[in-house]
């Protein structure tokens, strides 16, 4: 498709379980970023790849957060011993570079954490 | 840090009337781009409107249109003729140009409602 996709749409697991959340982003786009949205709330930044590597993991809220890229294209954000709050909206997006700030975004995939 | 604070979490509206929502943000940066980005129940953000902060001239996209004051810190929406389709969440969102990382950073949102 033309644009981000991301799967699954909705994830439920447990308390401890292991989740991986997928993103293809737009074909030839070299940035990718992932956000976290809680409910009511605006997104916050999780992780920025240029490429391959993680250029920016600054917002990734503990060690039980892990993303990666492997070939520069599809991304995938891991979290180990998921927690009730950890329940949120992970979105994708990406972007040329240098298209000054023009994220698109994906639609998003909800987890939920009993 | 830099921070964007929108103080008004619900707005509602009459269709074709024109509404205003609100933006502070908070930044020692003197070179950064500030935006509006649009959420409908899709989860979809879409990008409305993008101001460079070293251009005085506001933006404009249509019906959709900015009052970017910098001395003030102040980045306000202006939606014309409000449409139905208008009906979503709206984040404004900061981005600093220094380090190119790209990373925005967002408010907490005003949902906008536009009645019939």
């Amino acid at each position: 498709g033309a644009g981000v996709s991301q799967t699954p749409s909705n994830k439920v697991t447990e308390k401890g379980k292991y989740v991986e959340l997928r993103c293809d982003p737009i074909s030839g786009h070299t940035a990718l970023y992932w956000y976290r949205q809680s409910l009511g709330q605006g997104p916050e930044f999780l992780i920025y790849f240029q490429g391959t590597g993680a250029a920016d993991d600054s917002g990734l809220p503990n060690d039980r957060f892990f993303a990666v890229r492997p070939e520069g294209s599809v991304s995938t954000l891991k979290i180990q011993r998921t927690e009730r709050g950890d329940s949120a909206v992970y979105l994708c997006a990406s972007s040329l570079l240098g298209s000054a700030g023009e994220l698109f975004f994906g639609e998003g995939s909800r987890l939920t954490v009993l | 840090a830099q921070t964007v604070t929108q103080s008004q979490p619900e707005m509602s509206v009459q269709e074709a009337e024109t509404v205003t929502l609100s933006c502070t943000y908070d930044t020692s940066e003197s070179n950064y781009y500030l935006f509006w980005y649009k959420q409908p129940p899709s989860r979809q953000m879409i990008l409305v409107i993008r101001q460079e902060a070293y251009k005085q001239q506001n933006a404009t996209e249509n019906r959709f249109s900015v009052n970017f004051q910098k001395a003030a810190k102040s980045f306000s929406l202006k939606i014309s003729d409000s449409q139905l389709g208008d009906t979503a969440m709206y984040f404004c969102a900061f981005m600093s140009r220094s380090g190119n990382t790209g990373k925005l950073i967002f408010g907490q949102g005003t949902t906008l409602q536009v009645k019939p």
